[in-house]
């Protein structure tokens, strides 16, 4: 199995800061990598696919880039409703694995 | 308007059984792999298993952690998917959701999301 690592685990930040979360991979998946938002009590939100396109609807502060073992997600200005836990998915191959989340909190 | 709700989530002993629903609505529910992904209480996220297309002959994918217990399936008649849970075990205990699957070139990612159906197993 892939295993996903996230650093950091938790991060506290202040709206309008760059932030920057990392996710390795234990092997090669290519570019076959997705990032998810998601808030207290609620379903994840998809915000990019292919490591590093934007899906429809989706800020263009978020950002993600990287392939092969290691990936970021940017958020360029931190902005209230981004205060959430984030998470990497690969799906280069089965079982389908996420990494364990990286918290974002308000400083 | 994609939407996908989820239903079925209760409490349950461990041994027991339970079969969760998925409806569909606001896309062709028969051109989308489905997939289920649970969420263990304060934990993260976990795929459990995939219901490809009518295309794909609707073949089946699982996590190690399911496969022989849990049975995806769906009808695309009524524009829904199922998961069947038997031999239920405390670490079951979740929130089950079901997502949509956006299909990119050769692999596929979860577009939409329920929004969750919660499953508690204990005695």
């Amino acid at each position: 199995d892939i295993q996903l690592t996230q650093s950091p685990s938790f991060l506290s930040a202040s709206v309008g800061d760059r932030v920057t979360i990392t996710c390795r991979a234990s092997q090669g998946i290519s570019s076959y990598l997705a990032w998810y938002q998601q808030k207290p009590g609620k379903a994840p939100k998809f915000l990019i696919y292919s490591a590093s396109t934007l899906q429809s609807g989706v800020p263009s502060r978020f950002s993600g880039s990287g392939s092969g073992t290691e990936f970021t997600l940017t958020i360029s200005s931190l902005q209230p409703e981004d205060f959430a836990t984030y998470y990497c998915q690969q799906v280069n191959s089965y079982p389908l694995t996420f990494g364990p989340g990286t918290r974002v909190d308000i400083k | 308007e994609v939407q996908l709700v989820e239903s079925g989530g209760y409490l349950v002993q461990p041994g027991g059984s339970l079969r969760l629903s998925c409806a569909a609505s606001g896309f062709t529910f028969s051109d989308h792999y489905m997939d289920w992904v649970r969420q263990a209480p304060g934990k993260g996220l976990e795929w459990v298993g995939r219901s490809r297309n009518k295309a794909k002959s609707y073949t089946t994918e699982y996590a190690a952690s399911v496969k022989g217990r849990f049975t995806i399936s769906r009808d695309d008649s009524k524009n829904s998917l199922y998961l069947q849970m038997n031999s239920l075990k405390t670490e079951d205990t979740a929130v089950y959701y079901c997502a949509r699957g956006l299909i990119v070139g050769a692999t596929v990612y979860f577009d939409s999301w329920g929004q969750g159906t919660l499953v508690t197993v204990s005695s």
